[in-house]
């Protein structure tokens, strides 16, 4: 089946402690991406990846570290969380084709993960 | 950068009627328009999407028009059903889709 994962999918941490949050498509997708969600705010971008080693910042980068080793993981690291990077955290991935200019496909999101921090 | 408004925030329609949920957009480079529906625990979900080069598009109940000069689009949904009941969000992109900005989100609720 043909999807986005993401583990975990909740987790309690508190102010400091570094986490990781995992991201894998099975798709072969070169373009991944990680959002936030907020109450008010609606999705914003945090990174970007438009293939393997090629990442970006988004609208909201700060306090987020990302990496693209492998074309179907693209992790999000958060060294020091702090309180408001508590949040509804979703990654996507799509295609990515040339027909002139560059195009991105549908974007396939994962179940996302709810981190909170104390 | 690319500033979305979308309204309204919440909608109740009676099952059987007509939503219609309006965005607009501040950049006129913005050449993608997709919308996404959000059912509760899950992620997003793409619907329907449109391209600057179009001006309508269809898809069952559903369908997606597009007015560039006026730098709107919006989303219809036709004899609406408890089902729909779910988070849209608009979201519109310079850049063919690589970033995506999205709409704060409307909450449509069908009730029987």
């Amino acid at each position: 089946e043909a999807q986005v994962t993401q583990n975990p999918r909740y987790l309690i941490t508190v102010t400091g402690k570094k986490l990781t949050v995992t991201c894998s498509q099975n798709m072969n997708h070169e373009y991944m991406s990680w959002y936030r969600q907020d109450p008010g705010l609606g999705l914003r971008q945090i990174y970007y990846s438009m293939n393997v080693e090629v990442t970006d910042k988004g609208d909201v980068p700060e306090g987020y570290k990302v990496s693209r080793k492998e074309k179907r993981n693209f992790p999000l690291i958060l060294e020091s969380p702090s309180p408001n990077q508590t949040s509804l955290y979703f990654c996507a991935s799509s295609f990515r084709w040339t027909s002139g200019e560059l195009h991105t496909d549908t974007q396939y999101f994962g179940p996302g993960t709810r981190l909170t921090v104390l | 950068g690319e500033n979305v408004e979308q309204h309204p925030s919440t909608l109740s329609v009676q099952e059987g009627d007509s939503a219609v949920i309006k965005c607009t957009y501040s950049d006129s480079a913005s050449n993608y328009f997709p919308w996404y529906k959000q059912e509760l625990g899950k992620g997003p979900q793409l619907i329907i999407d449109i391209r600057s080069n179009v001006g309508e598009k269809k898809d069952q109940r559903i369908a997606v028009t597009l007015n560039k000069t006026a730098k709107h689009f919006s989303l219809h949904i036709t004899e609406t059903q408890p089902e729909d009941s779910a988070v849209y969000f608009c979201a519109a992109s310079w850049n063919s889709g690589y970033a995506l900005n999205f709409g704060k989100g409307t909450s449509l609720l069908v009730t029987p």
